[in-house]
């Protein structure tokens, strides 16, 4: 149980592109999920917290405008990353709690995201 | 803000030899969180510590929660091959916003 799909899992696009990345819960509903950033060989960086209804919640220094997310439904949240530039390129992963705000979470596979 | 600091960065071990990674946060955690990544992966709940000074194990893994709730460690005793990846704490804050803030992680290479 607890599966978090994410798709896609690689993107190579070009320099002005926006890509659109879904992250599912397969079998349960996601109240909140995560979406998170991750440089190689580095820690994960959290970028927003996403709110099934309601706005998305940035970290300080995440564009708002440059990373749009939506959380259209209880298993499905999408991040997309506007005009993306090569500095934009990344592992992009989101994760998903089953319950409480207090729950382990459960991470989609990633997106590796290369802007040319 | 809150900090979550891991070390060491790196750790090279024979198959075999113990391996230990330390987690120290600013602040006072509701609870911490233990993660594994594979290389190329995505991170892998391992377990979750709540109560001060709580200790778990998971086989040849064992896992502590500092008195004070503000640090963390894990143990693996008599590494395997299959140990390689990189670990990862993360803190649960007291707001309730379930946001965690992730250590810097420790890479584990284990020589065969």
């Amino acid at each position: 149980g607890a599966v978090v799909s994410q798709h896609p899992s690689w993107v190579i696009c070009k320099s002005g592109t926006s890509v659109k990345i879904e992250c599912r819960s397969l079998d349960f509903q996601a109240t909140t999920m995560f979406w998170y950033r991750q440089f190689p060989k580095q820690s994960l960086m959290l970028m927003a917290t996403s709110n099934e209804g309601s706005k998305a919640t940035y970290e300080q220094g995440v564009e708002k405008d440059k990373f749009l997310i939506n959380h259209a439904s209880l298993t499905l949240s999408t991040l997309t990353v506007t005009s993306a530039h090569p500095e934009d390129s990344s592992f992009y992963i989101c994760s998903a709690s089953t319950g409480k705000w207090n729950q382990p979470q459960h991470f989609g596979d990633g997106t590796r995201l290369s802007i040319l | 803000g809150q900090q979550v600091m891991q070390i060491p960065q790196y750790q090279h071990v024979q198959e075999g030899e113990d391996f230990t990674t330390y987690c120290n946060s600013s602040t006072t955690l509701s609870n911490i969180q233990w993660y594994k990544q594979r290389p190329g992966g995505h991170p892998v709940f391992l377990i979750q510590l709540v109560k001060s000074g709580e200790v778990k194990k998971q086989k040849r893994l064992t896992f502590q929660f500092g008195e004070a709730k503000k640090n963390s460690s894990l143990h693996i005793t008599a590494t395997q091959t299959t140990d390689v990846g990189t670990y990862f704490c993360a803190g649960l804050g007291s707001s309730n916003t379930g946001k965690l803030i992730f250590g810097q992680g420790t890479t584990l290479q284990v020589k065969p």
